[in-house]
């Protein structure tokens, strides 16, 4: 089954403890990215993927990080978490940036910073 | 990427047809108009696309006015699993971000 996986689903951590939250698809897709949700602010891009080891920011990518090693994987790092950074997390991923190309994302992984 | 403006909400009766407007007045002519829905916090799903015909698939249908200013996506057969945050997104072929903007609240009932 096509499919964008993310881990965990749900994690809550301390201030300043490092940690990944990992995005794995399953469908050879070029274009990777992360988008965070906020109650009154939508879902905003944070970094985003165009192949292997090209990376690049997002509208929102202070205090993350992100790596794209492999096509298929793309983490999410947060070296030092704080509390604003608490927010469900999407990854997702498409074949292509083209406009003709719809995007498939993963389940979100809820976060708490505290 | 166009702007889009929604309603903020709406509601449908289970099994009737629900209609969902969008407008997108400055969409240009290389713009594709995509619809997306989120169920509760799930990730959103992809629901259709379309360029300048109407388009359909399993799940809805998809009618562009032929000045490409707005846009009705059909649910023609609403059930209450298709209670959820409808967006509409206009994108071209440049744009790396989906803009997700508010979106309408979809509350079919019973």
């Amino acid at each position: 089954e096509a499919q964008v996986t993310q881990n965990p689903r749900y994690l809550i951590t301390v201030t300043g403890k490092k940690l990944t939250v990992t995005c794995s698809q399953n469908m050879n897709h070029e274009y990777m990215s992360w988008y965070r949700q906020d109650p009154g602010l939508g879902l905003r891009q944070i970094y985003y993927s165009m192949n292997v080891e090209v990376t690049d920011k997002g509208d929102v990518p202070e205090g993350y990080k992100v790596s794209r090693k492999e096509k298929r994987n793309f983490p999410l790092i947060l070296e030092s978490p704080s509390p604003n950074q608490t927010s469900l997390y999407f990854c997702a991923s498409s074949l292509s940036t083209t406009g003709s190309t719809e995007a498939f994302f993963g389940q979100g992984t809820r976060l708490t910073v505290v | 990427d166009a702007k889009t403006t929604q309603p903020t909400s709406m509601d449908c009766a289970e099994g009737r047809a629900a209609n969902l407007p969008c407008n997108h007045s400055t969409i240009s002519g290389n713009e594709y108009v995509y619809w997306y829905r989120q169920i509760h916090s799930q990730g959103p799903q992809y629901i259709i696309h379309g360029l300048k015909n109407n388009e359909t698939n399993e799940m809805a249908s998809l009618i562009i006015t032929e000045d490409r200013k707005s846009s009705t996506l059909i649910l023609p057969h609403a059930t209450l699993r298709d209670t959820a945050v409808y967006y509409c997104i206009v994108r071209g072929n440049s744009g790396y971000a989906l803009n997700f903007g508010k979106g309408t609240s979809l509350l079919v009932t019973p």
